[in-house]
């Protein structure tokens, strides 16, 4: 089957830096994306990994691994509007069928 | 950017009844949508694939007699639920994946409508 692990939830400061990981297995691979949720609202797109390495946009970054499965996302500067739910995304076939982590809640404290 | 549209954004109906959702893409042609249900607090799960002028492949355990997809056009798909019950009250959201992604976009595979809360009473 295909499956996608990360953290449930994620407490940080504000100002401070977070990485959210996410580990997956899946038959197929094209790429790694992340997603941004807030509640009630759609997902919003952040960043998207086809090759291994670090991809910077802004104050959010991602990386991948491929070899090991895994990816993060790095969110610096934290603000209290970053406060939603983080999906981790693979795309597993030139249909881009997006396969979805169960999200990580970002809690951000003052 | 790339903008998708729901509508209704939200609605209220009886155990039993029909609730057709649009999604539309308001300023590109997609040749390819998704639709997907998320429960509270939890994933989104996709429900199926639309490609324009055929038939929807629908994922396992999703019933395509219940959920009736048409993508009738390069800028709209439509989600029936039929006979809806109680338990189809979900939060159903659709995305769009671009006609000739690659030209403008390399990053954004899918981009998402504001989703469509659906409550059966």
């Amino acid at each position: 089957g295909q499956s996608l692990e990360q953290p449930s939830e994620v407490t940080a400061v504000e100002g401070a830096i977070v990485q959210i990981n996410c580990t997956y297995q899946t038959s197929g691979f094209y790429g790694l994306s992340w997603y941004q949720q807030h509640d009630g609202g759609a997902p919003t797109f952040l960043s998207y990994n086809a090759l291994d390495g670090l991809e910077e946009t802004g104050r959010f970054s991602s990386f991948l691994s491929r070899s090991d499965s895994y990816g993060y996302l790095l969110l610096q500067e934290l603000q209290m509007k970053d406060s939603a739910s983080y999906f981790c995304a693979v795309i597993m076939d030139s249909n881009y069928q997006l396969i979805w982590g169960a999200g990580t809640k970002l809690i951000i404290k003052p | 950017g790339a903008v998708v549209s729901q509508h209704p954004s939200w609605v209220i109906c009886k155990s039993g009844t029909s609730v057709k959702i649009e999604c539309r893409s308001l300023d590109f042609q997609a040749t390819t949508m998704f639709w997907y249900r998320q429960f509270p607090k939890q994933s989104l799960m996709l429900m199926a694939t639309s490609n324009e002028g055929s038939k929807a492949t629908y994922e396992q355990g999703v019933e395509k007699d219940k959920f009736l997809i048409n993508h009738a056009s390069l800028t709209l798909s439509t989600l029936t639920v039929t006979s809806a019950h109680p338990e189809d009250s979900s939060f159903y959201i659709c995305s769009a994946r671009p006609r000739g992604l690659a030209d403008w976009s390399s990053y954004n595979e899918q981009f998402f409508g504001p989703g469509t809360r659906l409550t059966v009473l």
